[in-house]
């Protein structure tokens, strides 16, 4: 049984910029979920995917955006960079309905 | 809103003791709560999961109970290591489909 998956593990950018970080979700899961972790801080639900539509939004802008593919492998775009955005992102696979959350490694992504 | 919240935000003690780490939560209409571990830089390993309608989880040398009533759980761990010193975070499912997660509470173990 494979994990969650992660990729790039480090990632620096240039203010204004924009990025995408990929997820595999682990073997038979079908729903994925996006967080971002600020220094010292715990996670913050950014949005999740099930089915390939978009299941629930945290507080976070429009210019962040996801994708999930028919594999349910999963994508976070983040667009016009800005220095806040520098954080550990996070994604983690689940059954539909409350099973329990598996987490990848994360991202780092620092702006500059 | 829920808000989570984890106390203390670190601790230090020697090999062989034990630990206790608290977590509270705001709202008691939760689907489960969910405790992980969380190495400096790296991501979510799990830990336990408690479903909603259970009291309490163990596995090995780690035991976590769950109030619901009283937005409470608390972390048990017996007979630490130095391999323990770790972030301990908690979060709370809620029926909007997302984690409400705690700041986490910093572990050491002085060996």
């Amino acid at each position: 049984e494979t994990g969650v998956t992660q990729s790039p593990t480090h990632l620096i950018k240039t203010r204004g910029q924009q990025v995408t970080l990929r997820c595999s979700s682990q073997s038979g899961h079908n729903t994925v979920s996006w967080y971002q972790q600020a220094l010292g801080q715990g996670p913050q639900f950014i949005f999740q995917y099930y089915r390939e539509e978009e299941n629930g939004r945290g507080n976070f802008p429009p210019r962040f955006s996801g994708l999930q593919f028919p594999n349910y492998s999963s994508e976070l775009n983040v667009n016009a960079l800005e220095l806040d955005d520098s954080a550990l992102y996070l994604c983690a696979s689940s059954l539909a309905g409350p099973s329990g959350y598996t987490f990848g490694s994360g991202t780092r992504l620092t702006v500059v | 809103k829920q808000e989570v919240t984890q106390i203390p935000a670190a601790l230090s003690v020697p090999e062989g003791e034990n630990l206790v780490l608290n977590c509270s939560f705001t709202d008691s209409a939760i689907y489960n709560l969910q405790w992980f571990r969380q190495d400096p830089g790296k991501g979510l390993t799990s830990l336990l999961l408690i479903q909603s309608s259970q009291r309490e989880q163990t596995s090995g040398r780690l035991n976590a109970s769950l109030d619901k009533s009283s937005g409470r759980s608390t972390l048990y761990i017996a007979a630490s290591q130095p391999g323990d010193s770790a972030t301990y975070l908690c979060a709370v499912e809620t029926n909007d489909y997302k984690l409400s997660f705690g700041a986490g509470t910093t572990v050491t173990v002085r060996a």
